[in-house]
């Protein structure tokens, strides 16, 4: 089937240090995101990618990077200088960016500090 | 510029009774319509979408909604409430052009009491 994978599904980050959390989507889908998700809150779009290679921020990209080497996988960085980077991420990915084609999520990872 | 209010935050209903969560959308263009459930520490799972077919959409678990472009609204319902219904709820809207094309509601929390 199908979908897409997220890994891992805990992460623990130790103070200063940069982690890479994984998404992969077999969907052959374009355009893939990233959001973070605190508790009780809506999703909050951190990046996204419209196609290989290229990628634009969304409202809260500063202390993460993305890459977008392949059309199935769109790794996040959270890096050092994110200071609150304790929540729930969520990727997703969608056939193309300007459609009225749903998201398809991910089971997300959960990211907590050491 | 598109935006999307989901009017209650948390919704309490009894097991067997109608649900409603509301939700009312602005948009300059015919938008598309979603509605997403999401269960404990797991992604969003799509419910249903609107994309200006017929304004009465039927979606996946007994769930269905209505566009009604006179009061910009897509209110989610189902006739009989069941305990595996207890999520959080996102309304979702999108257009065709712009940036980026996705804006989601700040979710309803929705309780079923036994």
């Amino acid at each position: 089937d199908g979908g897409i994978t997220q890994s891992p599904k805990y992460l623990f980050r130790k103070e200063g240090q940069n982690v890479t959390l994984s998404c992969e989507q077999n969907l052959n889908h374009d355009a893939m995101y990233w959001y973070r998700q605190d508790p009780g809150q809506g999703l909050r779009l951190i990046y996204y990618s419209q196609i290989v290679n290229d990628f634009q921020k969304g409202d809260i990209a500063e202390g993460y990077s993305v890459s977008r080497e392949k059309k199935e996988s769109f790794p996040l960085t959270v890096t050092s200088a994110q200071k609150n980077p304790t929540a729930f991420y969520l990727c997703a990915s969608r056939g193309r960016e300007n459609s009225n084609q749903p998201q398809h999520f991910g089971d997300g990872t959960r990211l907590s500090i050491l | 510029a598109q935006s999307v209010t989901q009017l209650d935050s948390h919704v309490s209903v009894s097991e067997g009774t109608p649900v409603l969560l509301r939700c009312n959308y602005s948009s300059s263009y015919s938008p598309s319509l979603f509605w997403y459930v999401q269960h404990p520490n797991k992604g969003l799972q799509l419910l249903l979408k609107y994309t200006s077919a017929a304004t009465l959409v039927k979606g996946i678990n007994g769930f269905e909604a209505e566009f009604k472009k006179s009061e910009t609204s897509f209110h989610l319902t189902k006739p009989s409430a069941h305990m595996s219904d207890a999520a959080e709820y996102f309304c979702v809207v999108s257009e065709f052009t712009g940036r980026r094309a996705l804006t989601f509601g700040s979710g309803t929390r929705l309780q079923v009491q036994p």
